[in-house]
């Protein structure tokens, strides 16, 4: 069985400042692992993606996030984060790639830009 | 594309109704999931359907619970008798089986049952 931690519920984090949202994946095989974002009242937009190859991975809205095997973490990360950045982030694996199977996903970490 | 449409945006009800959601996945697209998010146990897959098949409904709650997908653009939620903890928000999400693509999820039904 495969789960996911997100270990922090809320990160408060001030305009123009980076930030990491933590993930951490517990699987016995080969994963694939996944972000989402999901703004209020919307459904999950997928931020970005690891299936193989390079461990670092750029997606939209200038997020990048590192897959790490020997400490299994995705963290996601952003070096400079912008008011419209609010919004809940999702991690999320699966052992078959994410489309033929459904996703597991971590509790979500709600990220919060202050000005 | 229109996406991912899901029908209601949002159900009030009562204990003991029934409650039927809709979705209908992207055109093309093979692969539907439903999936059910609660801010105690957050996002939780319920059902999914290759091809018009369901493959795995380990998730589903109870036997109150039933899904369908009589057609390649259609499938429903059924909650009967709903309860007040079946309250939460219901996403349907699809893709393309038999490789790695991306889900894409509708908007959900913020489901309340009284």
């Amino acid at each position: 069985a495969q789960s996911v931690t997100q270990l922090d519920s809320q990160v408060p984090v001030f305009e123009e400042a980076p930030v990491e949202l933590r993930c951490n994946y517990s699987s016995s095989v080969s994963v694939y692992l996944f972000w989402y974002v999901q703004y209020p009242n919307q459904g999950l937009q997928l931020l970005l993606k690891y299936l193989s190859g390079s461990t670092l991975v750029k997606g939209i809205n200038g997020f990048e996030a590192e897959f790490n095997k020997s400490q299994t973490s995705f963290h996601l990360r952003k070096p400079s984060v912008h008011i419209s950045d609010t919004a809940e982030y999702f991690c999320a694996v699966s052992d078959r790639g994410g489309g033929a199977d459904g996703l597991t996903f971590g509790k979500g970490t709600h990220l919060i830009i202050q000005p | 594309d229109a996406g991912v449409i899901q029908s209601p945006r949002h159900e009030v009800t009562e204990m003991g109704q029934e409650v039927t959601l809709r979705c209908k996945p992207i055109s093309g697209h093979n692969s539907l999931f439903w999936y059910r998010q609660t801010m105690m146990r957050g996002l939780e897959l319920l059902i999914y359907f290759n091809n018009n098949v369901p493959i795995d409904d380990s998730g589903m709650p109870e036997d109150r619970f039933s899904a369908k997908m009589p057609n390649a653009s259609f499938s429903t939620l059924k909650i009967q008798p709903s309860e007040p903890r079946d309250s939460a928000v219901y996403f349907c999400a699809s893709t393309l089986a038999g490789g790695i693509y991306e889900q894409y999820f509708g908007p959900g039904t913020r489901l309340t049952v009284t």
